[in-house]
Parts: C-alpha cells; structure tokens; sequence
C-alpha cells in the first residue's frame, strides 16, 4: 500500500529536550516536505527536500532541522524544542516531475512540549 | 511571503445544501489545488487546477481557477454528511523556490 508513515503519532516532552519524528514514504517520491498545523493558520511548511541531500527552508523553520539521507526518509529533527513548538505535524511527498502539486500526507505526529 | 486567505473561515449547513468558499492571494499563482482534511488525518487532495480560468469537477465538488490567478473557489453541491472537514486551498509557491502554501482553511460542518 501507497503510504506516508510518521512515529510517533503522539508525543510528550519537556522544554529542551531533544527529539526526532520520523517520516517514510514507499512511492519512490523525490519531493518531501514537513508541516505544522496551528488552530486558524493552516499548514505552514517547515522544510521540504526535492531529493537526497538537497533541503531547503520553508515559511516557518526556526528551531528546526531536517536531513535527507536516503529518498524514502526525512526526519524532523527538533534540537531544544520550545513550548511554541506545540503543535500538530505533518510529513508529506511528492513526485516533482512538472511540480510538486499533489501531495500525499502522513497521518500527523502531535507534539506537545511543557 | 505569499499568503492564501480563505473565506469562510467556517461554515455550519443543513444536509443537502449548497456550499461555495474561496481562496483568494495577493500574488500570482499557477497551480491552484484544494484538498481536505477529515478529523484526525491528513489532507487529501480533490481537485488540482492548471490553468486561468479552468473549471473542473470531481462528483459533486467543482473548482475554479480565477482570470486574474489571484483566486480560487469550491463549490460543493447537495452536501452529505461525511462533507464535514477542513478544505485548504494550496499551491506551489511563485518565487523561484519550491515552496508550498496552504490557505488557513475552512471548516464544513454538516446538520443532519
């Protein structure tokens, strides 16, 4: 089956304290990106990856980090995460032969940090 | 940056009622595509737009893409139940990078 993968789905943490969410997807997609999802603003992008090795930032990526080691993975990676770091993320793909237009969408991670 | 800005921000309908929202941008944008998201997953896309003035259908959903490239809209017709969600509108950023923007969202609920 198609699918966007991401772990943990949920995620409790305290102020500093470093973590990883990460993201796998089986369509041999080149274009990967990551998302928050805040109450009234939308999804904003955080980081995306046209392919291995090649990253670049988003709207938001201030206290964050990506890698892109292999095609199929692309960990978040949050070095200090900060209680403004509370949020719902999503990790998405993409083919980007003519543009990065549809999207497939993991099922989200929500992290919350006290 | 660009922005996309959705109206309604929310909606409350009886079932079988028409629904219309919009996306509109201060920018240009090339690509319009509009997705939903079903409580507690993802967005999933419905309908991708190409080219000014494009009108196309997915049953009983329908979108536009506006003559000036600025806006977008999403009309659904005779709405059911499962139509409740949040529908973004998004695209392809216009600024030479490979940036996506999604709008803030409209949020359907549906009265049976």
């Amino acid at each position: 089956e198609a699918q966007v993968t991401q772990n943990p789905r949920y995620l409790i943490t305290v102020t500093g304290k470093k973590l990883t969410v990460t993201c796998s997807q089986n369509m041999n997609h080149e274009y990967m990106s990551w998302y928050r999802q805040d109450p009234g603003l939308g999804l904003r992008q955080i980081y995306y990856s046209m392919n291995v090795e090649v990253t670049d930032k988003g709207d938001v990526p201030e206290g964050y980090k990506v890698s892109r080691k292999e095609k199929r993975n692309f960990p978040l990676i949050l070095e200090s995460p900060s209680p403004n770091q509370t949020s719902l993320y999503f990790c998405a793909s993409s083919f980007v032969a003519g543009g990065p237009y549809e999207q497939y969408f993991g099922p989200g991670t929500r992290l919350t940090v006290t | 940056g660009q922005q996309l800005n959705q109206s309604p921000q929310s909606m409350f309908i009886q079932e079988g009622e028409d629904v219309s929202m919009n996306c509109t941008s201060s920018s240009i944008f090339n690509t319009w595509l509009w997705y939903k998201q079903d409580p507690g997953e993802g967005p999933v896309l419905l309908i991708a737009l190409y080219k000014a003035g494009e009108l196309t259908s997915n049953g009983r959903l329908t979108a536009q893409f506006g003559i000036t490239r600025k806006d977008s809209f999403l009309n659904i017709s005779a709405s059911i139940p499962s139509d409740v969600g949040i529908y973004f509108c998004a695209g392809p950023s216009f600024s030479g990078t490979y940036k996506y923007i999604f709008g803030t969202g409209t949020r359907l609920k549906v009265l049976a």
